[in-house]
């Protein structure tokens, strides 16, 4: 069955640690790849999407991910994260451009 | 524009009673329509998903149906609501050159 893993449920980091949120899927054929977060009493929003191209997506806010098609990963990276970072981040993919699957989410904590 | 509008934004019903929660896109014609539902302490979960009206396909067996009356409408539904139907469940839509976008979302509990 198609299934999306994210490594970790929950992160804690200090601010201006670095962060790397790991993804991988199950999916043998062409996929779009995309994270997602949800702020505290906030929507999903949509950080960045891969559909083709350069691996490497930057998006919102600072952060990128990369596709590396061999590992089936898609992890998400940040240099230096910050308090207002805090939320649930969610990696997700569409095969052949159907219907989407989500990982199960990773909550991530940045002490201040 | 194209919009999402989805409601109630929060609902408690009892066990046992039924339930319906709408969802309608405008500005768009024919899209793929989702729900999808986040349980606490879970990820996503896909529902329903459907690709024209009258069209429905199911991901997961359980206690929901799903209708799409018109082309831009899609309800969620059930005749007796179970506690572990509480939840919080999002309707999406995406087009032929979109990505998701995303409702802003129903918090249901059930009680």
């Amino acid at each position: 069955a198609q299934s999306v893993s994210q490594h970790n449920h929950h992160v804690i980091l200090s601010e201006a640690a670095s962060l790397e949120l790991g993804c991988n899927y199950s999916y043998g054929g062409t996929v779009n790849l995309f994270w997602y977060v949800q702020y505290p009493g906030q929507h999903l929003q949509l950080l960045l999407k891969y559909f083709s191209g350069d691996p490497l997506v930057k998006g919102i806010k600072g952060f990128e991910a990369e596709f590396i098609k061999s590992k089936f990963s898609f992890n998400l990276r940040k240099p230096s994260v910050q308090w207002s970072d805090t939320a649930e981040y969610f990696c997700a993919v569409s095969e052949y451009g159907n219907k989407l699957v989500f990982g199960a989410g990773t909550i991530l904590r940045v002490k201040s | 524009s194209q919009t999402i509008h989805q409601w109630p934004a929060t609902l408690v019903q009892p066990v046992g009673s039924p339930l319906s929660l709408e969802c309608t896109v405008e500005g768009t014609s024919n899209p793929n329509l989702y729900w999808y539902r986040q349980a606490a302490g879970r990820g996503l979960q896909l529902l329903f998903y459907s690709v024209g009206i009258g069209q429905i396909s199911s991901e997961v067996p359980q206690n929901l149906s799903a209708s799409r009356p018109q082309d831009r409408q899609f309800i969620l539904s059930s005749k007796k609501l179970l506690l572990s139907d509480s939840g919080f469940y999002l309707c999406a839509w995406t087009g032929t050159s979109t990505g998701y976008t995303f409702g802003s979302g129903t918090r249901l509990t059930v009680v």
